[in-house]
C-alpha cells in the first residue's frame, strides 16, 4: 500500500461545478497536509495548507483533514476555467526539513 | 515566498553523459531540497542539500548517481550522471516555507528527456 493515494482522474467538470478532490494515506504521524496546484510546463505551487484535522477556507477553496479517516479533501466551489491544471496533495510530520510525500495528482478540466 | 530559478528549463541528453541543474534562490536557506516528478508518477525526494555539510540521500538515490553541490545558502547543483532514458523526469529543486510550517516552495523544474 502506497503512503498517500490520489484518484489521477482526468476530471472534467463544466466552468461553475463544485469540484471535490480527495487522498487517503495509511502514516498516521503526518501533521502537515497540503495540496499544490501545478499547471502544464510549470513548478507546483503551495495553494493551501492544514495543519492536523480541521477545515481551513480560502476564498474559493477549502480544504478538510480527518485523521480518523486518514483522508484530506479540497473543494474548489465555483470552478473557472483557469482552474484546469494537476492538484497534488502532499503530507509530512512534525518535523522540519522532512521529505514531502505526494500523491501522484488530480488532473482538473474546468470546460466553459 | 521565495523566488526559485532553475536552470536549463528543459534539456535533451543522450544516454551515458551527465547533466547538470541549477537552482538559484533569492534569500537565504539553510536546507534545499531536490525532486523527481516521473511521468504518472509521486514527485519524491531525491535528497536533501544544507550548505556546509554531505546531501542526505533518500532510498534509491545514491551520491554517485546524483551528486549535489551546495556551495552557499542560495545556490546548489543536482548532476545525473551516466543517464539512461529511465531518467526522462522532471527535476525540481525546492526550500522551506518557513514561518513554523513544514511546507515548501518549488522551482519551475527541468525537464529532462534522455534518448
Amino acid at each position: 500500500q502506497k503512503e498517500v493515494e490520489q484518484d489521477p482522474g482526468p476530471l472534467s467538470v463544466p466552468e461553475g461545478a463544485i469540484v471535490s478532490l480527495n487522498c487517503t494515506y495509511s502514516n498516521s504521524a503526518f501533521q502537515y497536509f497540503m495540496w499544490y496546484r501545478q499547471y502544464s510546463r510549470k513548478g507546483p505551487e503551495l495553494l493551501m495548507y492544514t495543519y492536523s484535522s480541521g477545515n481551513k477556507e480560502d476564498g474559493r477553496f477549502t480544504a478538510q483533514v480527518d485523521k480518523s479517516s486518514k483522508y484530506i479533501s479540497l473543494f474548489i466551489r465555483d470552478s473557472q476555467p483557469s482552474d484546469s491544471a494537476t492538484y497534488l496533495c502532499a503530507m509530512s510530520g512534525n518535523q522540519a526539513g522532512t521529505a514531502l510525500i505526494f500523491g501522484k495528482g488530480t488532473t482538473l478540466s474546468v470546460s466553459s | 515566498s521565495a523566488v526559485i530559478s532553475q536552470k536549463p528549463s528543459r534539456d535533451i541528453c543522450q544516454r551515458g553523459t551527465s547533466l547538470t541543474i541549477q537552482c538559484q534562490v533569492d534569500s537565504q536557506v539553510t536546507m534545499m531540497f531536490w525532486y523527481r516528478q516521473q511521468p504518472g508518477q509521486s514527485l519524491t525526494l531525491i535528497a536533501t542539500a544544507n550548505q556546509g555539510s554531505e546531501a542526505t540521500y533518500e532510498s534509491g538515490f545514491v551520491i554517485d548517481k546524483f551528486p549535489i553541490s551546495r556551495p552557499n545558502l542560495t545556490f546548489s547543483t543536482l548532476t545525473v550522471s551516466n543517464m539512461s532514458p529511465e531518467d526522462s523526469s522532471i527535476y525540481l529543486c525546492s526550500v522551506p516555507r518557513g514561518g513554523g510550517t513544514d511546507t515548501q516552495y518549488f522551482g519551475p523544474g527541468t525537464r529532462l528527456t534522455v534518448l
